[in-house]
């Protein structure tokens, strides 16, 4: 089955400065790749998501790049706030034989020091 | 449009009793999971369902979890007898469907603690 390993587990950055998180993934069938960010006490909530046919997609400050050849993909967080600090959990998903397979990441704990 | 709700949000039981987790998710998302955290962990698939059937439940410990979805819309999971291993959230997220794979809408979850 899929495997996701997802680097750091613990990101601490002052503010303004950039965080990068990096996922890898083993399954080559995966085609979706989103971003969540879970508050304390609350559901993982999407950020950005990639699909297989896109190498970049970016909205303000956040930033998503995949590897296809490489197996691997990072979120980007630029110009970072306080209210950036949550955890991040990537996922790999795909769609395939009338359901979609989904396997996350552990998650990054992303602390922003004012 | 009204999130994926989830009841109630938290519970407290002793190993050996029996609760359950309702999910009610957006209206005309046809696959529901149900997904189970563990404190500093990533969700886990239980199980998935595409309307009212069951499409993966490969990870869900079937001796004491068991999981419904009566019509296709509302969902139950269940687990008879707890164990302290048990103390976890219980995710619910929905996603429209097929055929490309797409958006997942989480609930807020429901904490159990099991002593």
């Amino acid at each position: 089955g899929e495997n996701v390993e997802q680097h750091p587990s613990t990101l601490s950055v002052q503010e303004g400065d950039s965080a990068v998180i990096k996922c890898t993934y083993s399954d080559s069938a995966s085609n979706y790749f989103p971003w969540y960010k879970q508050e304390l006490g609350k559901g993982p909530q999407l950020i950005i998501d990639i699909r297989s046919n896109v190498g970049e997609k970016k909205d303000q400050r956040i930033a998503v790049t995949l590897n296809k050849t490489a197996k691997h993909f990072s979120l980007h967080i630029t110009e970072t706030q306080p209210e950036d600090s949550a955890v991040y959990f990537c996922a790999a998903m795909r769609g395939s034989g009338g359901y979609q397979k989904v396997t996350f990441g552990t998650g990054t704990k992303l602390q922003v020091i004012p | 449009e009204a999130g994926v709700a989830q009841s109630p949000r938290y519970k407290i039981i002793e190993k050996r009793q029996s609760v359950a987790f309702w999910c009610n998710p957006i209206s005309g998302h046809a696959t529901l999971y149900w997904y189970q955290q563990i404190l500093g962990q990533g969700p886990k698939l239980l199980i998935q369902f595409q309307n009212n059937g069951v499409v993966d439940d490969s990870q869900l410990p079937k001796d004491r979890f068991s999981a419904e979805r009566l019509k296709g819309v509302d969902s139950t999971l269940k687990i008879q007898p707890a164990k302290l291993e048990d103390s976890a959230v219980y995710l619910c997220a929905s996603t429209f469907g097929q055929p490309l794979a797409a958006e997942q809408y989480f609930g807020p979850g429901t904490r159990l603690t099991v002593t």
